[in-house]
């Protein structure tokens, strides 16, 4: 029961372009979701996060919007630079309760971007 | 800090052996989890532990995996018997739990084969 899905494995963009990755998810207990990014050989890195009470976050050259909704968010990249290619995770938690900081991810979405 | 630490990098071993990951988190995080990286299902988490206790182990395939967590500084994922369907990147992660969505910090992982 995949509660987070990233239902594109891949994304190919040319350099400068925009790349927008996307999520959806299934538990409505989510309230508050983030985007890891992960290079080979290394370990995901924390890249940006939304709370359920906005719809839109922006740092930089990465923005992430949210539809709750639909349950629903992305991550636009742009101007996209070689640099950003790697592993994508889309991630939730429900931070009611007990969950101690716990997350959910996708499968992951895997960006390259070329010059 | 020098970050979540785990070992080894890399693990190749027979199908039927005992196989043991280790990991020690960031000091002073008091929550640490262990994930899975495979390509059908990206991250998926395993067990993790708040103050060194076990919160939930729902996410452990079967009796074969166990984890311990015997102090702030240390844990440890075992695998026996390994089996082939084991191979996968093995992540380690901490997080300082305050309630209020703090980011995990990830280990650079451990590669796992299953001969």
């Amino acid at each position: 029961d995949q509660q987070v899905k990233q239902n594109s494995p891949s994304l190919s963009v040319q350099e400068g372009r925009i790349s927008i990755l996307n999520c959806d998810y299934t538990n409505s207990m989510f309230d508050y979701f983030l985007w890891y990014k992960k290079y080979p050989a290394e370990g995901p890195t924390f890249l940006i996060s939304i709370s359920s009470i906005k719809d839109k976050n922006e740092d930089g050259r990465f923005t992430v919007f949210l539809n709750k909704s639909a349950k629903h968010l992305s991550l636009h990249i742009v101007p996209s630079q070689p640099g950003d290619s790697a592993v994508y995770f889309c991630a939730a938690s429900a931070t009611g309760g007990t969950s101690y900081g716990k997350l959910t991810f996708g499968q992951g979405t895997i960006l390259t971007v070329h010059p | 800090d020098a970050g979540v630490i785990q070992s080894p990098r890399h693990e190749v071993t027979e199908m039927g052996q005992e196989v043991t990951l280790r990991c020690k988190p960031i000091s002073g995080h008091n929550s640490l989890f262990w994930y899975r990286q495979t390509m059908m299902r990206g991250l998926e988490l395993l067990i993790y532990f708040n103050n060194n206790v076990p919160i939930d182990d729902s996410g452990m395939p079967e009796d074969r995996f166990s984890a311990k967590m015997p102090n702030a500084s240390f844990s440890t994922l075992k695998i026996q018997p390994s089996e082939p369907r084991d191979s996968a990147v093995y992540f380690c992660a901490s997080s300082l739990d305050t309630g209020r969505n703090e980011k995990l910090f990830f280990g650079s992982g451990t590669q796992l084969s299953v001969l």
